[in-house]
């Protein structure tokens, strides 16, 4: 199962602001840096966040990130009908040697 | 521009193999790792591994160890990725993603493969 922890859902009204959380360990989240990637329904996953905070080049800056400890957040401000999406936690979990994701979360643009 | 093109789906029957390509275009393939990744219908992300097409060192996802094997062509800029004793809950997409750098698959995944269905039945 996943090692890092996010919450199923999430929604909001379009120009609302969604965050979406992603619970980790000192082995993970503690001691790494958080990618983000969305999914669009029926495609592949698109990096959205990378290095905790960053954004790659074409993602909006609606798009922000950011790390505490073991948990890291993505926010999504003035969402959209096109950010209808399930969304992905990541990072490098020095316990395991492996690479972990979150359980995703789905979001609904009410 | 960047792009991973992968091979189309297959449909496997228990204990058979199946082995997945990933043409990268767009840079230089040894400058970067490549990782795969698998979804379960309905289900979320699992890293399998990572290569370097640097240099070919591999590092599996415990679960899959000894069953994966992570491979590349530099001469075409492809990856492969084998599965073999294929079991009904290996039916998943199987995404291949350019990892940078060549030291190892701490960092991130961009671009992806558009994703390879295998479904395993008898």
């Amino acid at each position: 199962q996943s090692v890092l922890t996010q919450p199923p859902s999430a929604s909001g009204t379009p120009g609302q602001r969604v965050t979406i959380s992603c619970s980790g360990s000192s082995s993970n989240i503690g001691s790494n840096t958080v990618n983000w990637y969305q999914q669009l329904p029926g495609t592949a996953p698109k990096l959205l966040i990378y290095s905790n905070n960053q954004r790659p080049s074409g993602v909006p800056d609606r798009f922000s990130g950011s790390k505490s400890g073991t948990s890291a957040s993505l926010a999504i401000s003035g969402l959209q009908s096109e950010d209808e999406a399930d969304y992905y936690c990541a990072a490098w979990d020095d316990s395991l040697s492996e690479k972990v994701f979150g359980t995703g979360t789905k979001v609904t643009v009410l | 521009q960047v792009q991973l093109v992968q091979s189309g789906a297959e449909v496997k029957k228990p204990g058979a193999s199946v082995k997945v390509s990933c043409k990268a275009s767009g840079y230089t393939f040894t400058s970067y790792g490549i990782s795969w990744v698998r979804q379960a219908p309905g289900q979320g992300l699992e890293w399998m591994g990572w290569i370097s097409a640097y240099n070919g060192n591999t590092n599996y996802a415990q679960k899959l160890q000894g069953r994966v094997t992570m491979t590349t062509d530099t001469s075409t800029s492809t990856a492969y990725m084998e599965l073999r004793s294929l079991r009904s809950d290996d039916t998943a997409v199987y995404y291949c993603a350019r990892v940078k750098g060549v030291a190892g698959p701490r960092r991130w995944f961009d671009p992806w493969g558009q994703g390879t269905l295998v479904t395993v039945s008898s």
